[in-house]
Protein backbone atom coordinates (compact mmCIF):
# COMPACT_ATOMS: atom_id res chain seq x y z
CA UNK A 1 0.00 0.00 0.00
CA UNK A 2 1.36 3.46 -0.81
CA UNK A 3 1.24 6.27 1.57
CA UNK A 4 2.02 10.27 2.13
CA UNK A 5 2.60 11.83 5.05
CA UNK A 6 2.90 15.58 5.86
CA UNK A 7 3.04 15.94 9.13
CA UNK A 8 2.81 19.56 9.44
CA UNK A 9 -1.11 20.73 9.51
CA UNK A 10 -0.36 24.13 9.52
CA UNK A 11 2.92 26.47 8.97
CA UNK A 12 2.76 29.93 9.88
CA UNK A 13 5.62 32.66 8.63
CA UNK A 14 6.32 35.85 8.11
CA UNK A 15 6.67 37.49 4.70
CA UNK A 16 10.76 36.70 3.23
CA UNK A 17 11.01 34.11 5.55
CA UNK A 18 12.04 30.88 3.91
CA UNK A 19 9.72 27.68 4.35
CA UNK A 20 9.95 23.65 4.26
CA UNK A 21 7.06 22.02 3.55
CA UNK A 22 8.01 18.20 4.56
CA UNK A 23 6.29 15.31 2.69
CA UNK A 24 7.71 11.39 3.58
CA UNK A 25 6.26 8.19 1.13
CA UNK A 26 5.96 4.56 1.33
CA UNK A 27 6.17 2.30 -1.35
CA UNK A 28 7.46 -0.99 -2.19
CA UNK A 29 7.33 -0.27 -5.78
CA UNK A 30 10.71 0.42 -7.31
CA UNK A 31 9.49 3.15 -10.06
CA UNK A 32 7.17 5.61 -8.90
CA UNK A 33 6.07 9.24 -9.16
CA UNK A 34 5.70 12.32 -6.55
CA UNK A 35 4.13 15.68 -6.92
CA UNK A 36 3.44 18.31 -5.54
CA UNK A 37 0.26 20.59 -6.05
CA UNK A 38 -1.00 24.14 -4.21
CA UNK A 39 -4.90 24.86 -3.65
CA UNK A 40 -4.78 28.56 -3.12
CA UNK A 41 -8.06 30.08 -1.16
CA UNK A 42 -10.07 29.97 -4.32
CA UNK A 43 -10.08 26.03 -4.28
CA UNK A 44 -8.39 25.54 -7.20
CA UNK A 45 -5.42 22.60 -7.87
CA UNK A 46 -2.48 23.82 -9.18
CA UNK A 47 0.30 21.79 -9.92
CA UNK A 48 3.62 22.78 -9.10
CA UNK A 49 6.03 19.45 -10.12
CA UNK A 50 6.39 16.14 -10.81
CA UNK A 51 9.41 14.23 -10.52
CA UNK A 52 10.14 10.04 -11.18
CA UNK A 53 11.85 7.53 -8.73
CA UNK A 54 14.75 7.35 -11.13
CA UNK A 55 15.68 11.12 -11.35
CA UNK A 56 16.87 12.42 -7.62
CA UNK A 57 17.93 15.69 -8.97
CA UNK A 58 16.93 18.30 -7.01
CA UNK A 59 14.94 20.99 -8.92
CA UNK A 60 14.52 25.21 -8.56
CA UNK A 61 12.11 27.03 -9.87
CA UNK A 62 12.55 30.58 -9.02
CA UNK A 63 11.66 30.75 -5.65
CA UNK A 64 10.62 26.73 -5.09
CA UNK A 65 12.76 24.48 -5.19
CA UNK A 66 12.49 20.57 -3.97
CA UNK A 67 14.51 18.26 -2.08
CA UNK A 68 13.97 14.35 -3.53
CA UNK A 69 16.04 12.23 -1.30
CA UNK A 70 14.73 7.81 -1.92
CA UNK A 71 17.38 7.50 0.97
CA UNK A 72 14.63 8.83 3.71
CA UNK A 73 11.91 8.15 1.37
CA UNK A 74 11.52 12.31 1.19
CA UNK A 75 10.09 15.33 -1.41
CA UNK A 76 10.22 18.06 0.69
CA UNK A 77 9.60 21.57 -0.87
CA UNK A 78 11.54 25.08 0.00
CA UNK A 79 9.90 28.31 -0.49
CA UNK A 80 12.51 30.94 -0.22
CA UNK A 81 11.83 34.31 0.74
CA UNK A 82 7.97 33.30 1.58
CA UNK A 83 5.34 36.26 -0.42
CA UNK A 84 2.06 36.57 0.88
CA UNK A 85 0.47 35.01 -2.45
CA UNK A 86 2.31 31.71 -1.41
CA UNK A 87 -0.65 31.44 1.13
CA UNK A 88 -2.37 28.10 0.32
CA UNK A 89 -2.83 24.32 1.20
CA UNK A 90 0.07 22.22 -0.55
CA UNK A 91 0.10 18.62 -1.01
CA UNK A 92 2.33 16.02 -1.72
CA UNK A 93 1.02 12.95 -4.25
CA UNK A 94 2.34 9.67 -5.27
CA UNK A 95 1.64 7.61 -7.40
CA UNK A 96 2.93 3.90 -8.62
CA UNK A 97 3.85 2.12 -11.39
CA UNK A 98 3.36 -1.63 -11.03
CA UNK A 99 3.78 -4.36 -13.56
CA UNK A 100 4.58 -2.30 -16.72
CA UNK A 101 1.26 -0.08 -16.05
CA UNK A 102 0.64 3.01 -14.08
CA UNK A 103 -2.76 4.14 -14.28
CA UNK A 104 -2.14 7.40 -12.50
CA UNK A 105 -3.62 6.77 -9.02
CA UNK A 106 -2.36 9.31 -6.86
CA UNK A 107 -2.27 8.88 -3.47
CA UNK A 108 -2.38 12.47 -1.41
CA UNK A 109 -1.15 13.41 1.83
CA UNK A 110 -3.03 15.04 4.30
CA UNK A 111 -1.76 18.81 3.10
CA UNK A 112 0.04 21.89 4.88
CA UNK A 113 -1.78 25.03 5.69
CA UNK A 114 0.62 27.51 4.35
CA UNK A 115 -0.45 31.58 5.78
CA UNK A 116 2.22 33.61 5.06
CA UNK A 117 1.89 36.84 7.22
CA UNK A 118 2.77 40.26 5.82
CA UNK B 1 -4.76 25.77 -18.78
CA UNK B 2 -6.33 22.82 -19.42
CA UNK B 3 -9.71 22.37 -20.49
CA UNK B 4 -11.87 20.53 -17.83
CA UNK B 5 -15.06 21.54 -16.52
CA UNK B 6 -17.46 20.35 -14.15
CA UNK B 7 -20.96 20.51 -13.60
CA UNK B 8 -22.89 21.38 -11.75
CA UNK B 9 -20.59 23.46 -9.19
CA UNK B 10 -22.60 23.73 -6.59
CA UNK B 11 -25.16 21.51 -5.65
CA UNK B 12 -28.12 20.87 -2.39
CA UNK B 13 -29.88 17.28 -2.21
CA UNK B 14 -31.14 15.24 0.24
CA UNK B 15 -30.48 12.04 1.24
CA UNK B 16 -31.84 9.13 -0.54
CA UNK B 17 -31.96 11.39 -4.09
CA UNK B 18 -29.89 10.10 -6.98
CA UNK B 19 -27.39 12.61 -7.85
CA UNK B 20 -24.91 12.37 -11.00
CA UNK B 21 -21.52 14.77 -11.50
CA UNK B 22 -20.27 15.47 -14.87
CA UNK B 23 -16.50 15.98 -15.83
CA UNK B 24 -15.73 17.29 -19.79
CA UNK B 25 -12.24 17.73 -20.92
CA UNK B 26 -11.52 19.53 -24.25
CA UNK B 27 -7.39 18.05 -24.13
CA UNK B 28 -8.30 14.21 -25.42
CA UNK B 29 -6.09 12.75 -22.60
CA UNK B 30 -6.78 9.23 -22.20
CA UNK B 31 -7.34 9.05 -18.19
CA UNK B 32 -9.91 10.83 -16.07
CA UNK B 33 -10.63 10.50 -12.26
CA UNK B 34 -12.68 11.37 -9.40
CA UNK B 35 -11.34 12.47 -6.28
CA UNK B 36 -13.21 13.70 -2.95
CA UNK B 37 -11.49 16.34 -0.83
CA UNK B 38 -12.53 16.48 3.12
CA UNK B 39 -10.97 17.54 5.88
CA UNK B 40 -7.89 15.99 7.29
CA UNK B 41 -8.66 13.49 4.54
CA UNK B 42 -6.78 15.39 1.74
CA UNK B 43 -8.30 14.01 -1.50
CA UNK B 44 -8.81 10.70 -2.18
CA UNK B 45 -9.53 8.69 -5.29
CA UNK B 46 -13.11 7.32 -5.79
CA UNK B 47 -13.07 5.86 -9.69
CA UNK B 48 -10.58 6.33 -12.29
CA UNK B 49 -10.90 5.65 -16.23
CA UNK B 50 -8.08 4.81 -18.60
CA UNK B 51 -10.52 4.20 -22.05
CA UNK B 52 -13.80 4.62 -23.02
CA UNK B 53 -15.91 2.41 -20.86
CA UNK B 54 -12.36 1.17 -18.72
CA UNK B 55 -13.25 2.47 -15.64
CA UNK B 56 -11.96 1.30 -12.49
CA UNK B 57 -12.19 1.66 -8.73
CA UNK B 58 -10.00 3.89 -6.30
CA UNK B 59 -9.81 3.77 -2.38
CA UNK B 60 -13.32 5.00 -1.71
CA UNK B 61 -15.63 3.85 -4.43
CA UNK B 62 -18.44 2.30 -2.14
CA UNK B 63 -21.60 4.33 -2.70
CA UNK B 64 -20.43 5.87 -6.25
CA UNK B 65 -20.54 4.30 -9.81
CA UNK B 66 -19.22 6.10 -13.10
CA UNK B 67 -19.35 6.02 -16.68
CA UNK B 68 -17.28 7.32 -19.58
CA UNK B 69 -19.27 6.91 -23.22
CA UNK B 70 -16.65 9.40 -24.93
CA UNK B 71 -13.73 10.50 -24.50
CA UNK B 72 -14.62 13.45 -23.21
CA UNK B 73 -17.19 12.82 -20.34
CA UNK B 74 -16.58 11.18 -17.21
CA UNK B 75 -19.78 10.40 -14.87
CA UNK B 76 -20.29 10.12 -11.20
CA UNK B 77 -23.45 9.28 -9.76
CA UNK B 78 -24.36 8.77 -6.19
CA UNK B 79 -26.74 5.79 -6.41
CA UNK B 80 -28.55 7.25 -3.52
CA UNK B 81 -26.88 10.39 -1.64
CA UNK B 82 -25.59 10.12 2.26
CA UNK B 83 -24.74 12.65 4.28
CA UNK B 84 -21.34 10.84 4.78
CA UNK B 85 -20.63 11.84 0.91
CA UNK B 86 -21.07 15.70 1.65
CA UNK B 87 -17.75 16.78 0.34
CA UNK B 88 -16.01 19.07 -2.36
CA UNK B 89 -15.46 16.30 -5.91
CA UNK B 90 -12.52 17.48 -8.16
CA UNK B 91 -12.31 15.45 -11.79
CA UNK B 92 -8.46 15.25 -12.81
CA UNK B 93 -6.87 14.03 -15.92
CA UNK B 94 -3.61 13.15 -17.60
CA UNK B 95 -2.45 12.33 -20.90
CA UNK B 96 -0.38 9.31 -19.47
CA UNK B 97 -0.40 6.93 -16.32
CA UNK B 98 2.95 8.67 -14.91
CA UNK B 99 1.97 12.43 -16.01
CA UNK B 100 1.13 15.44 -14.28
CA UNK B 101 -2.97 15.29 -13.43
CA UNK B 102 -4.61 18.43 -14.14
CA UNK B 103 -8.19 19.25 -12.02
CA UNK B 104 -10.80 20.52 -12.96
CA UNK B 105 -12.69 23.75 -10.65
CA UNK B 106 -14.49 21.28 -7.90
CA UNK B 107 -17.99 20.77 -7.25
CA UNK B 108 -19.04 21.61 -3.91
CA UNK B 109 -22.06 19.11 -2.94
CA UNK B 110 -23.97 18.90 0.28
CA UNK B 111 -26.79 16.30 1.10
CA UNK B 112 -28.71 16.83 4.16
Amino acid sequence: AQKVTQAQTEISVVEKEDVTLDCVYETRDTTYYLFWYKQPPSGELVFLIRRNSFDEQNEISGRYSWNFQKSTSSFNFTITASQVVDSAVYFCALSFHAGGTSYGKLTFGQGTILTVHP
Amino acid sequence: DAGITQSPRHKVTETGTPVTLRCHQTENHRYMYWYRQDPGHGLRLIHYSYGVKDTDKGEVSDGYSVSRSKTEDFLLTLESATSSQTSVYFCAISDGGGDEQFFGPGTRLTVL
